[in-house]
């Protein structure tokens, strides 16, 4: 079974940029959420998906944005771009239809974004 | 308040010994579960063991145990026979459900960075 996959891995963009990153999650898994993580903050919440409907949504700001297609795949876009975006994005993926649900959230390996 | 605190910035441990690493837990929500993750220098974050708010046992995965309090508000992990995979760090989380809207939100602790040594 095919595990949470992310692309690209690595990307490097110039400030003002946009960028747009993708996770497939594991077939079957219907919801998809993001995270960033950065030195400073550690790992933070940035939004949910589940059946292509935004349920949960962190503190950042409307830069941000993201969206689920019929197929569950999942990407998030970020306009604008500035240094302090450079992260690691990460998303998960987890079968639980409720937060009650012992499922696990299993993670993809991260698309590095770096911001010049 | 911080909803998840994990001290230890980081810890050492000798192979082969048992490891225990910190995390403690804020919420009001009756329903909820913990988590620990492992992250490599490579960045992926693995899955190691979830222990659920209503779960009588402590939850057990291989080397891996979770040492649940909850009148505490603890949730801490216990690595046994450490080997040099270990060498990571490691976070803990908690999801909410019920009352703060479910879904799959994972706060995160710091993380705690792992050395095993030889």
């Amino acid at each position: 079974k095919a595990g949470v996959t992310q692309t690209p891995r690595y990307l490097i963009k110039t400030r003002g940029q946009q960028v747009t990153l993708s996770c497939s999650p594991i077939s079957g898994h219907r919801s998809v959420s993001w995270y960033q993580q950065t030195p400073g903050q550690g790992l933070q919440f940035l939004f949910e998906y589940f059946s292509e409907t935004q349920r949960n949504k962190g503190n950042f700001p409307g830069r941000f944005s993201g969206r689920q297609f019929s197929n569950s795949r999942s990407e998030m876009n970020v306009s604008t771009l500035e240094l302090g975006d450079s992260a690691l994005y990460l998303c998960a993926s987890s079968l639980a239809l409720t937060g009650t649900e012992n499922t696990e959230a299993f993670f993809g390996q991260g698309t590095r974004l770096t911001v010049v | 308040a911080q909803k998840i605190t994990q001290t230890q910035p980081g810890m050492f441990v000798q192979e082969k010994e048992a490891v225990t690493l910190d995390c403690t837990y804020d919420t009001s929500d009756p329903s909820y579960g913990l988590f620990w993750y492992k992250q490599p220098s490579s960045g992926e974050m693995i899955f190691l063991i979830y222990q659920g708010s209503y779960d009588q046992q402590n939850a057990t995965e291989g080397r891996y145990s979770l040492n649940f309090q909850k009148a505490r508000k603890s949730a801490n992990l216990v690595i046994s026979a450490s080997q040099l995979g270990d060498s990571a760090m490691y976070f803990c989380a908690m999801r909410e459900g019920g009352l703060t809207g479910g879904g799959n939100k994972l706060t995160f602790g710091t993380g705690t960075q792992l050395k095993v040594e030889l």
